[in-house]
């Protein structure tokens, strides 16, 4: 059974970092790319940023450019992400999806950037 | 980036009537293998959003059969053939053919 868990959430200040990090289990995680997706409370899906199978190319939303990095460890079957210079409007549940077509999710984890 | 417009945003069904969800693309969503890269998910309340369509009109496994997808190049629809109490939820389109991935605004689907 495919497994995706997501966890490093929390609340933080404006400035601050976080990371976040995604457990999967349950398939050949080194032949799937990966992704994070977001969603503000009571919003719509925000694609975040792709890694693919190998590490070695990832993609970014011009919202986060600069500012989060996706990374996997795959001897630890584990994805993650990266987020620095947090802003108010990076408030959100952050889900990690497997594959470039997001055949399954996580369960999400909330990132509550306030002071 | 590609604009994905879904209509409508709210969708009041009856229990037993069939449902329809329209999805529309800035830009042809047909990629360069000559797939085209439009999914369709749903997010019941308080759930994480699970794929029902890849590629249009492909149902992922355990998806029943009353949800279906079809379209081609901007214009996409998404139908449940008879909606039943477990169908209440919002549903999005998402394009993988281009770059940013890029999701619709959502429609909501509730029973009358």
């Amino acid at each position: 059974e495919v497994q995706l868990v997501e966890s490093g959430g929390g609340l933080v200040q404006p400035g601050g970092s976080l990371r976040l990090s995604c457990a999967a289990s349950g398939f050949i995680f080194t032949t799937c790319a990966m992704n994070w997706v977001r969603q503000a409370p009571g919003k719509g899906l925000e694609w975040v940023s792709t890694v693919s199978y190998s590490g070695d190319n990832t993609y970014y939303a011009d919202s986060v450019k600069g500012r989060f990095t996706i990374s996997r460890d795959n001897s630890k079957n584990t994805l993650y992400l990266q987020m620095n210079s947090l802003r108010v409007e990076d408030t959100a549940v952050y889900y990690c999806g497997r594959t470039l077509h997001f055949d399954y999710w996580g369960q999400g984890t909330l990132v509550t950037v306030s002071s | 980036d590609v604009v994905m417009t879904q209509s409508p945003l709210s969708l009041p069904v009856t229990l037993g009537q069939p449902a329809s969800i329209s999805c529309r693309s800035s830009q042809s969503l047909v990629y360069s293998d000559g797939n085209t890269y439009l999914n369709w998910f749903q997010q019941r309340p308080g759930q994480s959003p699970r794929r029902l369509i890849y590629k249009v009109s492909n149902r992922d496994s355990g998806v029943p059969d009353r949800f279906s997808g079809s379209g081609s190049g901007t214009d996409f629809t998404l139908k449940i053939s008879r909606v039943e109490a477990e169908d209440v939820g919002v549903y999005y389109c998402m394009q993988a053919t281009q770059w940013p991935r890029t999701f619709g605004q959502g429609t909501k689907v509730e029973i009358k």
